[in-house]
């Protein structure tokens, strides 16, 4: 089955400044890649997708881009807030159920 | 929020025990996916069911069970209760022409003493 792995585990960054969460994932036949952010006790949150055919989406100050070739996905956080810290959990999935495969999290810590 | 309710929030039980986890979907989503979030295994895929039939199953455990009924609702049994399967449970809804995009759930946060 597809396997995500994410990296770094924890990030801190100062207020303002930009994060990037980087994964990976093995197979290729995954077409969807999202991102969900998840606040201490509550439900994931999804917060921006890509599909195969694109290579890069923007909303806001949140952006992910994608490369099919070597298998990797990242999230972009512009003009970090307080707000922002929270763990992100990107995922991928394949046809036809649309199963989502989790990576294990990435704890953004923002400074003010 | 997401539209996805779940019920109940906290449950807290003795090894051995057997519980029932319910989760409505959005309105008008088909598709029902239930999630295992532990410290050790991150968000674990379990199980999928769509307009009442399962589709997909993950690594979901014998002890597990689902169904889904004909208002579109889903429960998840869990039997034989361990310590280990302490954890919260995620549902998430999602329409049929995009079974990948997915809206969780508040989740059930299940204690096993």
């Amino acid at each position: 089955g597809e396997n995500v792995e994410q990296h770094p585990s924890t990030l801190s960054v100062q207020e303002g400044d930009s994060a990037v969460i980087k994964c990976t994932y093995s197979d290729s036949a995954s077409n969807y890649f999202p991102w969900y952010k998840q606040e201490l006790g509550k439900r994931p949150q999804l917060i921006i997708d890509i599909r195969s055919n694109v290579g890069e989406k923007k909303d806001q100050r949140i952006a992910v881009t994608l490369n099919k070739t070597a298998k990797h996905f990242s999230l972009h956080i512009t003009e970090t807030q307080p707000e922002d810290s929270a763990v992100y959990f990107c995922a991928a999935s394949s046809p036809p159920e649309g199963r989502l495969a989790f990576g294990k999290g990435n704890q953004v810590v923002v400074i003010p | 929020d997401s539209g996805v309710t779940q019920t109940p929030k906290h449950l807290i039980t003795a090894t051995g025990q057997r519980v029932t986890l319910r989760c409505s979907p959005r309105s008008g989503d088909l598709s029902v996916y239930w999630y295992q979030q532990s410290l050790d295994q991150g968000l674990q895929f379990l199980i999928q069911y769509y307009n009442g039939e399962e589709r997909a199953k993950g690594n979901i455990l014998e002890r597990f069970s689902a169904q889904q009924f004909p208002d579109l609702h889903s429960e998840l049994n869990l039997s034989s209760l361990e310590l280990g399967d302490s954890a919260l449970y995620f549902c998430a809804s999602s329409v049929e022409s995009r079974p990948d995009t997915q809206y969780f759930g508040p989740g059930t946060r299940l204690t096993v003493l």
